[in-house]
């Protein structure tokens, strides 16, 4: 397709289930985000890739969260043992540039998780 | 911490209104983004400044830089349903941070 896909769409699981989001980049992007958005409020940036780049994951919140981007293109966001407080809308986004070139960002619809 | 405030956090207002969204930071940033977004989407990119003191319009849109570079503010004259959505501010450092941060919202709600 032509803009940035994430899969599933909707995700509920048990507390303590590990669960898998998937985003797939509008081809060609070298940048790579994942933002987290509780009850429709701001985004909290979670994890940066860019080409090859070590990615910046500084804004994972703990060691239960884990993302990679697998030749370049396709990233996976993986959340073990989820917790009631990691239920939110997971908003993945690429761009052309990094953000120092101001590259526009364009999102996905986002993966509302769900944990019960 | 959260690098970017916005304000208001919620506004409703009657169509053909004006109003103005404020998005300020203690910390300097080299450019600025604004982004809409409507229930079940992602964020849609409306305008990026980049110079302080920069003023941009989009139709009924006017977004304005600070001087300074670590405020913005959007304006939006005569306000019509469509218009209804969260408005995003989001910054990037010029401290090589690599990562954009974007503020805490303004969800606008115009009434017809």
């Amino acid at each position: 397709g032509a803009g940035v896909s994430q899969s599933p769409s909707n995700k509920v699981t048990e507390k303590g289930k590990d669960v898998e989001l998937r985003c797939d980049p509008i081809s060609g992007h070298t940048a790579l985000y994942w933002y987290r958005q509780s009850l429709g409020q701001g985004l909290e940036f979670l994890i940066y890739f860019q080409g090859n780049s070590a990615p910046d994951k500084s804004g994972l919140p703990s060691d239960r969260f884990s993302a990679e981007r697998t030749g370049g293109s396709v990233s996976t966001l993986t959340i073990q043992r989820t917790q009631q407080e990691d239920s939110a809308v997971y908003l993945c986004a690429s761009s052309l540039f990094g953000p120092k070139n101001t590259g526009e960002l364009f999102f996905g619809e986002g993966s509302r998780l769900t944990v019960l | 911490t959260q690098l970017l405030e916005q304000s208001p956090q919620f506004l409703s207002i009657q169509e053909g209104e004006n109003l103005t969204v404020y998005c300020n930071s203690s910390s300097v940033f080299s450019s600025l983004q604004w982004y809409r977004q409507e229930p079940g989407e992602g964020p849609v990119l409306l305008v990026t400044v980049v110079t302080g003191g920069e003023v941009k319009k989009l139709k009924r849109l006017t977004f304005q830089f600070g001087d300074a570079r670590k405020d913005s503010s959007l304006h939006i004259t005569a306000a019509q349903t469509g218009d209804t959505g969260l408005y995003l501010c989001a910054g990037v450092r010029n401290t090589g941070f690599q990562k954009l941060v974007f503020g805490t919202g303004t969800r606008l709600l115009v009434s017809p």
